[in-house]
């Protein structure tokens, strides 16, 4: 059974660092790109990042470009999200996801990350 | 980048009603389009994939459809577990991988 499982999340505050993790289960990993996708509350989903299958290429919204980095580590199937300077404005449900494969789409059930003083 | 606009915002409708939500994209991308139900607390569910099949195990009260840039999502026969927010998201080629401003469809 395909299964991704997020890890990670938590309360923060404003300014500070955190990387979550997503562990990918029953496929192979490598052969997939991989992204991040957040909903803050009472907002719609809002895609963040995604990573090529290799690692070699990464994207990133506009709203997260240069404050974050996403990362994967194909020996340990493990997926990753970088979040540095933190502010209120990323507290939201992150769901990492298989988005661009039709019927093999899949999403984990997502981490909370809550950014507060 | 592609723009998703879907329509309407909001959506309320009785147990039998058919229901219609529309995307329009704001360039070609092909049939590159996911429709997703997402229920709070939960994983987003698809329910359509390649603008117009059914993914596996989703009821066949629904349906979407595919008209140029234009798409849309279609159930039949709304059903009380219908309820739930629904979103578009295209995929066409590199990201980002576009939604759409989801449509909450109450009963």
């Amino acid at each position: 059974e395909v299964q991704l499982l997020e890890s990670g999340g938590g309360l923060v505050q404003p300014g500070v660092s955190l990387r979550l993790s997503c562990a990918a289960s029953g496929f192979t990993f490598t052969s997939y790109a991989m992204s991040w996708v957040r909903q803050a509350p009472g907002k719609g989903l809002e895609w963040v990042s995604t990573i090529s299958g290799s690692g070699s290429g990464t994207y990133y919204a506009d709203s997260v470009k240069g404050r974050v980095t996403v990362s994967r580590d194909n020996s340990k199937n493990t997926l990753y999200l970088q979040m540095n300077s933190l502010r209120a404005e990323d507290t939201a449900v992150y769901y990492c996801a298989r988005l661009n494969y039709g019927s093999e789409t899949v999403w984990g059930q997502g981490t909370l990350v809550t950014v507060s003083s | 980048d592609i723009q998703m606009t879907q329509s309407p915002s909001s959506l309320s409708a009785s147990v039998g009603d058919r229901v219609t939500i529309t995307c329009q994209a704001s360039q070609d991308i092909r049939n590159y389009l996911n429709w997703y139900q997402h229920k709070p607390g939960k994983a987003p569910k698809l329910l359509i994939y390649a603008a117009s099949n059914l993914q596996a195990g989703v009821p066949s009260r629904f349906s979407g459809s595919r008209s140029g840039t234009d798409f849309t999502f279609t159930i039949s026969s709304l059903q009380p577990e219908d309820i739930a927010t629904y979103y578009c998201q295209q995929y066409d080629s590199l990201p980002p991988y576009t939604f759409g401003q989801g449509t909450k469809l109450e009963i």
